[in-house]
C-alpha cells in the first residue's frame, strides 16, 4: 500500500522568504509519480509540480521546485519568494503506476500562512 | 491543461432528498473522472473512479447505492447522493485524468452539500 506522510503543523512565512513544506512517501513499486496540489480557501485542487521516480534531476516550476531525495524517500516543495497569494493548504499525493487511471494518494496537507 | 466545471457550487436540501452533482470536462474528453469527498481541514478521499460507458469502481467503504455515479458522455459524470443524511454534508469534488505530460489530474472547483 503507498502512503504518504505530512507532519508538519501550520507553517508560517514571511512574505518574499523561502519556505520547505515536507513530504515522506513509501511505496514499494519502482514506478511512481509524486505531485503538489495546493488547495486555497475556495477549495479548487490547484496542480502545482511533479516528480516522476525516474526523474534524475529535481523539478522546478517558476517559484516552485521539488527537493526529491528518492533514498530518503522525500519529495519536499520549496516555495521561494512567498507571497500573500501563496496561502492555502499544500497537499502531497503519490501515484503508482504511471499508466492511465491510477489513483492518487494524497497526504493530510499543510496549511501555510504568509505573512505581510 | 484540462479544465473542469462542477455544478452546483453548493447545495442544501433537507435530510432524506436526493442531489445530483455534475462534473464536466469542458476542453477534452475523459474517458475517466474521480470523485474524492473532503471533510474540513482533512485530505481528499477517493469515493470512485468514473468509467464512460461503464459502471463505476468505488473504493472500500463506500455505499454504491448511496453515492450513485454515471458517466454517460465523454464530458459527463453524475454523483447522486440519495437520501442524504447530514453526515453527508461535505465537499466533493471531482478530477479528470490527463493523458498528455504527467497524466496529472485536473479538479474540479468543488461542490459543497449541506443536509439539514
Amino acid at each position: 500500500a503507498q502512503k504518504i506522510t505530512q507532519t508538519q503543523p501550520g507553517m508560517f512565512v514571511q512574505e518574499k522568504e523561502a519556505v520547505t513544506l515536507d513530504c515522506t512517501y513509501d511505496t514499494s513499486d519502482q514506478s511512481y509519480g509524486l505531485f503538489w496540489y495546493k488547495q486555497p480557501s475556495s477549495g479548487e485542487m490547484i496542480f502545482l509540480i511533479y516528480q516522476g521516480s525516474y526523474d534524475e534531476q529535481n523539478a522546478t516550476e517558476g517559484r516552485y521546485s521539488l527537493n526529491f531525495q528518492k533514498a530518503r524517500k522525500s519529495a519536499n516543495l520549496v516555495i521561494s519568494a512567498s507571497q500573500l497569494g501563496d496561502s492555502a493548504m499544500y497537499f502531497c499525493a503519490m501515484r503508482v503506476n504511471t499508466g492511465a487511471n491510477s489513483k492518487l494518494t494524497f497526504g493530510k496537507g499543510i496549511t501555510l500562512s504568509v505573512r505581510p | 491543461g484540462a479544465v473542469v466545471s462542477q455544478h452546483p457550487s453548493w447545495v442544501i436540501c433537507k435530510s432524506g432528498t436526493s442531489v445530483k452533482i455534475e462534473c464536466r470536462s469542458l476542453d477534452f474528453q475523459a474517458t475517466t473522472m474521480f470523485w474524492y469527498r473532503q471533510f474540513p481541514k482533512q485530505s481528499l478521499m477517493l469515493m470512485a473512479t468514473s468509467n464512460e460507458g461503464s459502471k463505476a469502481t468505488y473504493e472500500q467503504g463506500v455505499e454504491k447505492d448511496k453515492f450513485l455515479i454515471n458517466h454517460a458522455s465523454l464530458t459527463l459524470s453524475t454523483l447522486t447522493v440519495t437520501s442524504a443524511h447530514p453526515e453527508d454534508s461535505s465537499f466533493y469534488i471531482c478530477s479528470v485524468e490527463e493523458l498528455a505530460g504527467y497524466n496529472e489530474q485536473f479538479f474540479g472547483p468543488g461542490t459543497r452539500l449541506t443536509v439539514l
